[in-house]
């Protein structure tokens, strides 16, 4: 199993232009993240998905949309690029929380870093 | 709402000596608690987590965690560091209820001189 990849690993880009990040997993897991980390910051949720064809807002989704068409896939979209976009993103995938399948520990990808000029 | 707190900025320790990194949370509720740990240009990988039942709880790489309910910490305790395990370590935790997120702590970045 690759388990949670990411494209690309790296990428600048000038303000103003548009760009998307692709997540794939192949852990048949349901819920899907995108995050940012960003010096001292920790990690911080830009979207997440609950299942195929279902997105929500995490704690900061200006400036970022995303899909889940696809179970396996989960993709994060910057239309209009700003230098404050400057930062590593991590997609992450896990099991729904409860039951057998656990409490929903998440399996990390190797991230994207992104530089915004 | 829910929080989670790691205190330290940098941990150096001495080769064979015991380490502990540390973590406290506020949820409503029981919590769930995770200890994450990464490595350079690499995502974060999962070390171990709480649910319920045993206050100590053994995880990856020679790693354990002691939940402590009255004083809401989380603490990642190793006997004896290891060079290797220099790197950076996040806490998380996460409410009971399924609609409840993981929040991450700001991280910890473990040092281990030889």
């Amino acid at each position: 199993n690759a388990g949670v990849t990411q494209t690309p690993k790296f990428r600048v880009l000038k303000t103003g232009q548009s760009m998307t990040l692709l997540c794939a997993q192949d852990m048949n897991h349901e819920y899907m993240y995108w995050y940012r980390q960003d010096p001292g910051m920790g990690l911080r949720l830009i979207h997440y998905s609950v299942g195929e064809g279902t997105t929500a807002k995490g704690e900061v989704p200006d400036g970022y949309n995303v899909s889940r068409l696809k179970k396996q896939n989960f993709l994060l979209g910057l239309e209009s690029a700003a230098p404050s976009q400057t930062s590593v993103y991590f997609c992450a995938s896990s099991y729904p929380p409860g039951g057998l399948a656990g409490v929903g520990e998440q399996y990390f990808g190797p991230g994207t870093r992104l530089t915004v000029t | 709402a829910q929080s989670v707190a790691q205190p330290e900025d940098q941990v150096n320790v001495a080769e064979g000596n015991p380490l502990t990194v540390k973590c406290t949370y506020s949820v409503s509720g029981n919590p769930y608690l995770f200890w994450y740990v990464q490595y350079p240009n690499r995502g974060l990988q999962f070390l171990l987590k709480y649910i319920t039942g045993d206050n100590l709880v053994k995880g990856s790489y020679g790693f354990e965690a002691e939940f402590n309910k009255s004083q809401t910490s989380f603490h990642l305790k190793k006997p004896s560091a290891l060079v290797s395990d220099s790197a950076l370590y996040f806490c998380a935790v996460k409410g009971y209820s399924s609609a409840s997120k993981i929040i991450f702590g700001s991280g910890t970045r473990l040092s281990i001189r030889p």
